[in-house]
């Protein structure tokens, strides 16, 4: 079956650098998007993209985050200067759209020292 | 605006026990539902999903969800947990008039104990 791929599954950075969260969604997926899960707490929305733009984004995709969709099979995530509280794990999800489910990556660890 | 309640943040059963999780959601329109299972250092999986018709959904492992859109609910059920079913559950509404977004619940954390 196929399934969406996050690189890498643990990121480390220091604070004020920039990280890019790399995601392979399912190929023939039609809406992408971005969540994170701060440890202990909800899964939380951050982006939906859609035919090569942001459809929707939430308070917390600030000016620091962009996503971008470089090639066609890649949909990244970048965090340009990081803060401690970006740590969280960040997952990647992609559906076909319309009733249909989320399917998400693993999910890739950033932690931000 | 759309929210999902999961009330139980943290149940334990016994290992063979039934069990019941409970989800509110609050939606304008017929919401499609979804509940994701979360185990440790793992992303997502989608155990059922919930669109229209029989208000009672069978996802994978044996477990059941059922619709009542009187209680605003979408209650997840297993017959007899297994120790395997320990994980985080997640209820999820999804919207579909507004670029696809999907909803999450906080969470509830499920122990098996044997």
């Amino acid at each position: 079956e196929p399934e969406v791929t996050q690189t890498p599954s643990h990121q480390v950075t220091q604070m004020g650098q920039e990280v890019i969260l790399r995601c392979v969604p399912i190929s023939n997926h039609l809406y992408f998007y971005w969540y994170r899960q701060i440890l202990g707490q909800k899964v939380e929305f951050l982006v939906s993209f859609y035919n090569n733009e942001i459809s929707e984004k939430s308070e917390i995709f600030d000016d620091q985050f962009s996503v971008e969709r470089p090639d066609g099979s890649n949909f990244t995530l970048k965090i340009r200067s990081t803060k401690l509280e970006d740590s969280a794990m960040y997952f990647c999800a992609s559906s076909l759209g319309g009733r249909t489910p989320l399917h998400f990556g693993n999910g890739t660890r950033l932690t931000v020292t | 605006a759309q929210s999902v309640t999961q009330p139980d943040i943290h149940i334990t059963v016994s290992e063979g026990a039934s069990l019941e999780l409970r989800c509110n959601y609050s939606y304008g329109a017929t919401p499609y539902l979804f509940w994701y299972v979360q185990s440790p250092g793992q992303g997502l999986q989608l155990l059922l999903k919930y669109f229209s018709g029989d208000t009672l959904v069978q996802g994978i492992k044996g477990f059941e969800a059922e619709f009542k859109r009187s209680q605003s609910s979408f209650n997840l059920r297993k017959p007899s947990v297994h120790w395997s079913d320990a994980a985080e559950y997640f209820c999820a509404v999804g919207e579909v008039l507004t670029g696809n977004q999907f909803y999450f619940g906080t969470g509830t954390s499920l122990t098996v104990i044997p």
